[in-house]
C-alpha cells in the first residue's frame, strides 16, 4: 500500500527564516494535497498539485511536485508566528480523488 | 459560514455506550469522507460516501462502526459499545469533482 513520509517530524525556526518540509511517497502520486492544522481544529486546505513539475504559490508558501511525482516540498519564506501549526501532506490513490492517505505531519513552531 | 460543520465538538462517554457523530457537508458536495485522527496513528480513512451510497467502507476498524448518509447531505457515524481505543478526533470532509476535500473542525471523542 502507498505510504507518505514527511520530514522533518518537527521544526523550530526563528521568525523571518525560510524553511522547507518534504513529503515522499512510496508510489507515484496522482494528486498531492497540503493541509495545515492547528491544535484542536480541522485541516485547512493550502494547495493541490497534480502534474509533475507543478509549482504553486500562495502568499509566502510555495509547494512543488517533482517531475517523477514521488516527492513534494512545501517552502515557507520569511516565516511568521501565524505559520505555526502541523503541516500534513495527503495523496489520492489514483484516478478520481477518492479517500486520501496522509503523512504523519510536520509540527512547525516559529519563535518571535 | 458555508464550511463543513460537525457536532458535537467534544464528546465524553463511558466504555460500552453508543455514540453518534454528525457531519453537515458543504452544500452541493456529493462526496463525503470520515477520517479518524489519533495520537501516534495520524489520519486514517474510515468511509467514503458518494451521494447516499458508500462505495468504500474499507477503513472502518470493526463492525461496531457504521455510518449513513441521507438526502445526499448529512452523515452520521455511529460507534456501538465504545472502547477506550476509540478515543480520537473524528474528522469529516466533503468535496465535489475538481475541488479538494474541505474538512470540518472535528469531534473529539473520549471514552472513559
Amino acid at each position: 500500500s502507498q505510504e507518505l513520509e514527511q520530514s522533518p517530524q518537527s521544526l523550530i525556526v526563528q521568525e523571518g527564516k525560510n524553511l522547507t518540509i518534504n513529503c515522499t511517497s512510496s508510489k507515484t502520486l496522482y494528486g498531492l494535497y497540503w493541509y495545515k492544522q492547528k491544535y484542536g481544529e480541522g485541516l485547512i486546505f493550502l494547495m493541490m498539485l497534480q502534474k509533475g513539475g507543478e509549482e504553486k504559490s500562495h502568499e509566502k508558501i510555495t509547494a512543488k511536485l517533482d517531475e517523477k511525482k514521488q516527492q513534494s516540498s512545501l517552502h515557507i519564506t520569511a516565516s511568521q508566528p501565524s505559520h505555526a501549526g502541523i503541516y500534513l501532506c495527503g495523496a489520492s490513490k489514483g484516478g478520481s480523488q477518492g479517500n486520501l492517505i496522509f503523512g504523519k505531519g510536520t509540527k512547525l513552531s516559529v519563535k518571535p | 459560514g458555508a464550511g463543513v460543520s460537525q457536532s458535537p465538538s467534544n464528546k465524553v462517554t463511558e466504555k460500552g455506550k453508543d455514540v453518534e457523530l454528525r457531519c453537515d457537508p458543504i452544500s452541493g458536495h456529493t462526496a463525503l469522507y470520515w477520517y479518524r485522527q489519533s495520537l501516534g496513528q495520524g489520519l486514517e480513512f474510515l468511509i467514503y460516501f458518494q451521494g447516499n451510497s458508500a462505495p468504500d467502507k474499507s477503513g472502518l476498524p470493526s463492525d461496531r462502526f457504521s455510518a449513513e448518509r441521507t438526502g445526499g447531505s448529512v452523515s452520521t457515524l455511529t460507534i456501538q459499545r465504545t472502547q477506550q481505543e476509540d478515543s480520537a478526533v473524528y474528522l469529516c470532509a466533503s468535496h465535489r469533482s475538481g475541488t479538494p476535500q474541505y474538512f470540518g473542525p472535528g469531534t473529539r471523542l473520549t471514552v472513559t
